[in-house]
């Protein structure tokens, strides 16, 4: 079936140092890839996505490249900002079911100042 | 606009008893899912919708859980004889769907539950 493996958390930076989130897939198919962050108290909210290879997809000064020759979607971001601190998930959509999403365990990224 | 809500935003059982947690979609959104979120799990798909009918619950745990959509619109997901491992964050998430291909999917604040 489906799965997505991130990197295991929690991930600890200092502001302004450069962020990397590994993600990888397994998938039937042509899937299209998301990250989704979730904010301290606040619901899930998608930040960026991608639906073929090679796309990049980008919000907030984030961005993932579709990477299909290797199966990731790697979330980075140049310098990061304490307001960034949040729980990261990658997914992805099979196109079956509705477009239902499978999700990555998730990973909590705490910036201090 | 509107985003999708939940309710209630916090409930507490008592292990055995029936609870009732409602989904209110964005206006117009034919696609409904339910997901959750627990310790140790992660985020799990449990059913979709589509209008009114459900073409895959192959996500539900058990048959203690069920869920219906009325009107094309709210949702109810019911968990029977409550359990201590469905203590987790159940949310809701709706969508337009184009030919089948996922618009995106907009989440609600989720329903908090506790299982004493």
């Amino acid at each position: 079936g489906d799965s997505v493996t991130q990197m295991e958390g929690p991930v600890t930076l200092s502001e302004e140092a450069f962020l990397t989130i590994n993600c990888t897939y397994t998938a039937t198919g042509y899937p299209s890839l998301f990250w989704y962050v979730q904010y301290p108290g606040e619901g899930l909210q998608l930040l960026l996505k991608a639906t073929k290879a090679d796309d990049k997809g980008s919000n907030k000064g984030f961005e993932a490249t579709y990477r299909k020759e290797t199966t990731s979607f790697h979330l980075e971001k140049g310098s990061v900002q304490v307001s960034d601190s949040a729980v990261y998930f990658c997914a992805l959509s099979a196109g079956n079911s509705g477009s239902r999403l499978t999700f990555g365990e998730g990973t909590q990224l705490t910036v201090n100042p | 606009g509107a985003g999708v809500s939940q309710s209630p935003s916090n409930k507490v059982t008592e292990k055995g008893k029936d609870v009732e947690l409602r989904c209110d979609p964005i206006s117009g959104h034919t696609a409904l899912y339910w997901y959750r979120q627990s310790l140790g799990q992660g985020l799990e798909f449990l059913i979709y919708f589509q209008g009114n009918s459900a073409p895959d619950k192959s996500g539900l745990p058990s048959d203690r859980f069920s869920a219906e959509r009325t009107g094309g619109s709210v949702s109810t997901l019911t968990i029977q004889r409550t359990q201590q491992e469905d203590s987790a964050v159940y949310l809701c998430a709706s969508s337009q769907l184009a030919g089948g291909v996922l618009i995106e999917q907009y989440f609600g604040p989720g329903t908090r539950l506790t299982v004493t």
